[in-house]
C-alpha cells in the first residue's frame, strides 16, 4: 500500500492568514493526488484534484501543487468557513489511500 | 444531480455481518465510466478506502479487509451494496458510499453510523 503522510496535524491560524499543509506519499504517485476537505458530521468535499486543478465551485483561494512524493495545499487567505479537517488522497495504486489528515482552526 | 444514500442497520453485533445499501438517485448506476465505492471513518479518525465495484460487477477490495468484504450492484435498483462478516469493534465506524471517477470521489452519501457491539 501506499503510505501517505500529511503535516502538521492540526494549526490554528487567524482570518486573512496563508495557510500551507503538506502530504507526502511513501513512493511516487506523479499527480495523481487529490485534496478534501470535511466539516464536522459532513462527507468529505473534493477541493483539488490531480494535484493542482481546483474542482469547479471552489473558492480559487484553495490551490495545489506538487508531483512524484511531495505535495503542497495552501488556502491563501484563511476564512471562517475553512474550519475543517483536509485529507488528500491518492489514486495512483489501489487501494486508495488517504493522509491522515489536518485539522484547521480559526485562532 | 447525483445523489447517494446509505441505509441499513446501525447496530450490529460482534461476529455478525454488516450489510449496507447505497441507493444512488439523479442518474443511472449503470451510465458513465464509473465505479461505486465504499469508504470508512472511526470516530475522531482517518479515511479507509473498503473498496469498489464497477457496474460490470468487478470488484476490487483492499486488502486489509479482503476476507471479509463483499460489494455487489443491483443494476435494477440502482443499488449497489457492502457485506462486512465476522464484525468487531474496529468495524465501528462512519460508512459512506461514494461514485468514484478515475480515483476521485466527487459525489458521497451523507454517511451512516454502524456500531459494532453486543
Amino acid at each position: 500500500d501506499i503510505q501517505m503522510t500529511q503535516s502538521p496535524s492540526s494549526l490554528s491560524a487567524s482570518v486573512g492568514d496563508r495557510v500551507t499543509i503538506t502530504c507526502q506519499a511513501s513512493q511516487d504517485i506523479s499527480n495523481y493526488l487529490n485534496w478534501y476537505q470535511q466539516k464536522p458530521g459532513k462527507a468529505p468535499k473534493l477541493l483539488i484534484y490531480d494535484a493542482s486543478n481546483l474542482e469547479t465551485g471552489v473558492p480559487s483561494r484553495f490551490s495545489g501543487s506538487g508531483s512524484g512524493t511531495d505535495f503542497t495545499f495552501t488556502i491563501s487567505s484563511l476564512q471562517p468557513e475553512d474550519i475543517a479537517t483536509y485529507y488528500c488522497q491518492q489514486y495512483d495504486n489501489l487501494p486508495r489511500t488517504f493522509g491522515p489528515g489536518t485539522k484547521v482552526d480559526i485562532k | 444531480q447525483v445523489q447517494l444514500q446509505e441505509s441499513g442497520p446501525g447496530l450490529v453485533k460482534p461476529s455478525q455481518t454488516l450489510s449496507l445499501t447505497c441507493t444512488v438517485s439523479g442518474g443511472s448506476i449503470s451510465s458513465g465510466s464509473y465505479y461505486w465505492s465504499w469508504i470508512r471513518q472511526p470516530a475522531g479518525k482517518g479515511l479507509e478506502w473498503i473498496g469498489r465495484i464497477y457496474t460490470s460487477g468487478s470488484t476490487n477490495y483492499n486488502p486489509s479487509l479482503k476476507s471479509r468484504v463483499t460489494i455487489s450492484v443491483d443494476t435494477s435498483k440502482n443499488q449497489f451494496s457492502l457485506k462486512l462478516s465476522s464484525v468487531t469493534a474496529a468495524d465501528t465506524a462512519v460508512y459512506y458510499c461514494a461514485r468514484d471517477l478515475g480515483g476521485s470521489y466527487y459525489y458521497w452519501g451523507q454517511g451512516t453510523l454502524v456500531t459494532v457491539s453486543s
